[in-house]
């Protein structure tokens, strides 16, 4: 099937700094991935969609300036926590949608990449 | 909106016991419909979906039929095993989002003991 690493794993860092994470879809190419947001022992939260080539749609309350979101090329999507803060800390989740040989689109998560912000 | 809603967890059962997750959704066309599975520290897994009505998923001996009477997409196992201790998400996406953006369930952690 589908696969889409995420990188890095986990990240500690310091209030104040600025963290970088990848989403790749390893073996197909999409155009839309998207961000998701999951604190503990609670479900996903939408934050953006990437889209290639053009600007990122964010959900209400997701602050663009803070959460920068660059899909530059069709198997990358980068998401940057600018200024990051302990209230950042969190699960971050991408996925990147897969069209199958039938035409249908199926959503495939990448493994997350947990923030702690000390 | 579009919303699901699924069972209050913590589920807890003994090894070999018959396991069923109540989902339900509401959504305003078409939608398809999913069951992820989170293991312990680690992201999303696609467990098995339904794209229409009367449609049954199925995998690992998992099991979710597409009921769009009572729209609903329960998940079942007949014999679970300790290895299916996980997080379990039930959740949709809607034809007028060209199925891209996934809604998910608030998730239902279960527990398998030996």
């Amino acid at each position: 099937g589908a696969v889409v690493s995420q990188h890095p794993s986990r990240v500690i860092c310091k209030s104040g700094t600025s963290v970088k994470i990848e989403c790749r879809s390893l073996d197909f190419q999409a155009t839309t991935m998207f961000w998701y947001r999951q604190f503990p022992k609670q479900s996903l939260m939408l934050m953006a969609t990437s889209n290639e080539g053009s600007k990122a749609t964010y959900e209400q309350g997701v602050e663009k300036d803070k959460f920068l979101i660059n899909h530059a090329s069709l198997t990358l999507s980068t998401l940057t926590v600018t200024s990051a803060h302990p209230e950042d800390s969190s699960f971050y989740i991408c996925s990147a949608t897969f069209w199958t040989s039938g035409g249908a689109k199926t959503q495939y998560f990448g493994p997350g990449t947990r923030l702690l912000v000390l | 909106g579009d919303s699901v809603t699924q069972m209050e967890g913590p589920v807890t059962l003994s090894e070999e016991a018959f396991l069923t997750i109540n989902c339900t959704y509401t959504a305003t066309g078409y939608p398809s419909l999913f069951w992820y599975v989170q293991y312990p520290g680690e992201g999303l897994q696609l467990l098995l979906k339904a794209t229409k009505a009367d449609d049954k998923g199925s995998n690992k001996g998992f099991e979710a039929t597409y009921r769009k009477e009572t729209t609903s997409f329960h998940l079942e196992k007949g014999s679970v095993q300790v290895s299916d201790s996980a997080v379990y998400f039930c959740a949709l996406s809607e034809e007028e989002t060209s199925y891209d953006k996934v809604i998910f369930g608030p998730g239902t952690s279960l527990s398998v003991i030996p």
